[in-house]
């Protein structure tokens, strides 16, 4: 069964780069089938999809997040990370790291096609001087 | 940028259907996800590709599309049945998003 643990420190000054890694357990990061993915959640608000990494290192990035967001992939460790520079009080949040299932057009390499399928725990990270 | 719209809230009695309900421009062209986030918890994966259950999901739990809508039908609410709900879909140039999320009060 595949498991994700995210981990990283839990408090971040502001301006400075917030930095998580996702370990992926029971599973290859390498698999062509997925992407993978970072997803916070503010206290007590909803879920916003940060960005997401295939294998190969091709990233795709929140629009809104793109200028200071960078997710990175060590096949040899089975870990992804983000990068998220510039921090603010508003990047306070708890973060997940996600499998998503990978379609190429109307072509879809698993059952759930783009879904979020597994997550880890989440971790809280907050921006406070 | 583009938009999920959800209602904030939906309220069921035990044993009634629960219907929250997704919109956006794309809907048509993309299909749609939906999560169950129950509190202190991560999300889980209910629906996708609009319509399908995934294993050790119960029955009761079925989505379906109309047009720019999406909707998530709980048969039979259950009180453990009461959470926080997401839709999910994408756009043309693969930015995923989710709405606002729905809190199901079971009363």
């Amino acid at each position: 069964q595949l498991q994700m643990q995210e981990w990283g420190p839990g408090l971040v000054k502001p301006s400075e780069t917030l930095s998580l890694t996702c370990t992926v357990s029971g599973g290859s990061i390498s698999s062509s089938s997925y992407h993978w993915g970072w997803i916070r959640q503010p206290p007590g608000k909803g879920l916003e999809w940060i960005g997401t990494i295939y294998y190969s290192g091709s990233t795709y990035y929140n629009p809104s997040l793109k200028s200071r967001v960078t997710i990175s992939v060590d096949t040899s460790k089975n870990q992804f990370s983000l990068k998220l520079r510039s921090v603010t009080a508003a990047d306070t949040a708890l973060y997940y790291c996600a499998r998503k299932g990978y379609c190429s057009g109307d072509n879809c390499y698993v059952l759930v096609g783009e879904a979020f399928d597994i997550w880890g725990q989440g971790t809280m990270v907050t921006v406070s001087s | 940028s583009y938009e999920l719209a959800q209602p904030p809230s939906v309220s069921v009695s035990p044993g009634q259907t629960a219907r929250i309900t997704c919109s956006g421009d794309a809907l048509p062209k993309q299909y749609a996800y939906w999560y169950q986030q129950k509190p202190g918890q991560a999300p889980v994966l209910v629906i996708y590709k609009d319509s399908e259950r995934p294993s050790g999901i119960p029955e009761r739990f079925s989505g379906s599309s109309s047009g720019t809508t999406v909707t998530l039908t709980i048969s039979g609410v259950q009180a453990e049945d009461e959470a926080d709900y997401y839709c999910q879909s994408a756009d043309s140039s693969g930015t995923y998003v989710f709405g606002g999320g729905t809190k199901l009060t079971v009363l």
